[in-house]
């Protein structure tokens, strides 16, 4: 497509359950990028996938966070036994390539709600 | 660590007022700065950047100079719109991209006619 895309746009889950949210990154992007806003919050890096490197998992907050991608396409972010302090918008954001000067393509995020 | 600190909102100003959205930074080394910008209902985008000091980014009437010697990165427009209405993020990532894009909180701007 011609952005990120992301999906759900809205989850709304009870706490304890398991969440998947997705991201299918621009076309050719190599580089892709998850983030977490929560209210009046500032943007939390999560995790970051280069090609076929090793992810860069260091911003993630517990066990309970994984992520996954295939190549250089679709990215699953999972929560697990999610908790209240999960709620928040994720944010999965695409670049060419990783560098100073390389643009961040975002999507219009996920927006996770735990009860 | 890097770390971005800019001015909490939200800011309300009248069309055509002057704005100033300061943005300071903590990095070691010499980063690259950015800012980015949410509308209504869409994703970030890249509104400006600067990747040496002294250096201006521009765009849409948007302007900030990478000043070193303040540390700072602040974003000016002359005559905001309406349409300039959304929240602005002030973000540095290090020279040779060993670190991910580190954001500040994020200002929200509201231009009203």
């Amino acid at each position: 497509g011609a952005g990120v895309s992301q999906s759900p746009s809205n989850k709304v889950t009870e706490k304890g359950k398991d969440v998947e949210l997705r991201c299918d990154p621009i076309s050719g992007h190599t580089a892709l990028y998850w983030y977490r806003q929560r209210l009046g919050q500032g943007l939390e890096f999560l995790i970051y996938f280069q090609g076929n490197s090793a992810p860069d998992k260091s911003g993630l907050p517990s066990d309970r966070f994984s992520a996954e991608r295939t190549g250089e396409s679709v990215s699953t972010l999972t929560i697990q036994r999610t908790q209240q302090e999960d709620s928040a918008v994720y944010l999965c954001a695409s670049s060419l390539k990783r560098g100073s000067t390389g643009e961040l393509f975002f999507g219009e995020g996920s927006r996770l709600t735990v009860l | 660590g890097n770390s971005v600190t800019q001015m909490e909102g939200p800011v309300t100003l009248s069309e055509e007022a002057f704005l100033t959205i300061n943005c300071t930074y903590t990095a070691t080394g010499y980063p690259s700065l950015f800012w980015y910008v949410q509308y209504p209902g869409e994703g970030l985008q890249l509104l400006l950047k600067a990747t040496k000091a002294d250096d201006k980014g521009s765009n849409k009437g948007f302007e900030a100079t990478y000043r070193k010697e303040t540390t700072s990165f602040h974003l000016e427009k002359g005559s905001v719109q309406v349409s300039d209405s959304a929240v602005y993020f002030c973000a540095l990532s290090d020279r040779a991209g060993n670190t991910p894009l580190v954001f500040g909180k994020g200002t929200r701007l509201s231009v009203i006619a």
